[in-house]
């Protein structure tokens, strides 16, 4: 199991520019989630997805949005980037309730907004 | 709204000698979770507290969950080199959002 992927890995943008983030489960968990992490900062959610077809916001989501594209699969897009939006990007998943709520986490994307 | 608040941002000991981080919520919470995350790696799970007055012990790391569910602690004794990194606690909220602290950023001093 590659457990939680994220591409890509590193990502230079320009102001204005847009991209998607992408991130894919092999654990058959129903959430999945995208934090950013800023120094000092330690992890702020952006989205999460409950289950498949569903999203919700996290603390800091303007200027994200988000697609479930299937139990698998959880995207993060940029429409306009911002140099405020330079971080390290996670996603994770989590199976669940109880010990299912243990959140495993991605190898995380850098990404500059020049 | 729901914070979570850790402390000491950072803490530099001597190989050997123990360390403790603290975690307070400003609300009861459903569980505790902390995470390791080591310098440029991903957050790694340790453990899940969820009763009152929980007590859980992984080899020289002891996590308490305090009696009213706002707060807990993560102790490590006799630090050793493998131990940095920067510790978060996470935690669940009655709105069953999950809301990380800012981390405890560990250096251990050879």
């Amino acid at each position: 199991n590659a457990g939680v992927t994220q591409t890509p890995k590193f990502q230079v943008l320009k102001t204005g520019q847009s991209m998607t983030l992408q991130c894919a489960q092999d654990m058959n968990h129903n959430s999945m989630y995208w934090y950013r992490q800023d120094p000092g900062m330690g992890l702020r959610l952006i989205y999460y997805s409950a289950s498949e077809g569903t999203t919700d916001k996290g603390e800091v989501p303007n200027g994200y949005n988000v697609s479930r594209l299937n139990k698998r699969e959880f995207s993060l897009r940029l429409e306009s980037a911002a140099p405020s939006q330079t971080s390290v990007y996670f996603c994770a998943s989590s199976g669940g309730t109880g010990s299912g709520e243990t959140q495993y986490f991605g190898p995380g994307t850098r990404l500059l907004v020049l | 709204g729901q914070q979570v608040m850790q402390i000491p941002q950072y803490q530099h000991v001597q190989e050997g000698e123990d360390f403790t981080t603290y975690c307070n919520s400003s609300t009861t919470l459903s569980n505790i979770q902390w995470y390791k995350q080591r310098p440029g790696r991903h957050p790694v799970f340790l453990i899940q507290l969820v009763k009152s007055g929980e007590v859980k012990k992984q080899k020289r790391l002891t996590f308490q969950f305090g009696e009213a569910k706002k707060n807990s602690s993560l102790h490590i004794t006799a630090t050793q080199t493998t131990d940095v990194g920067t510790y978060f606690c996470a935690g669940r909220g009655r709105d069953d959002k999950i809301i990380f602290g800012k981390g405890t950023r560990l250096h251990i001093l050879p």
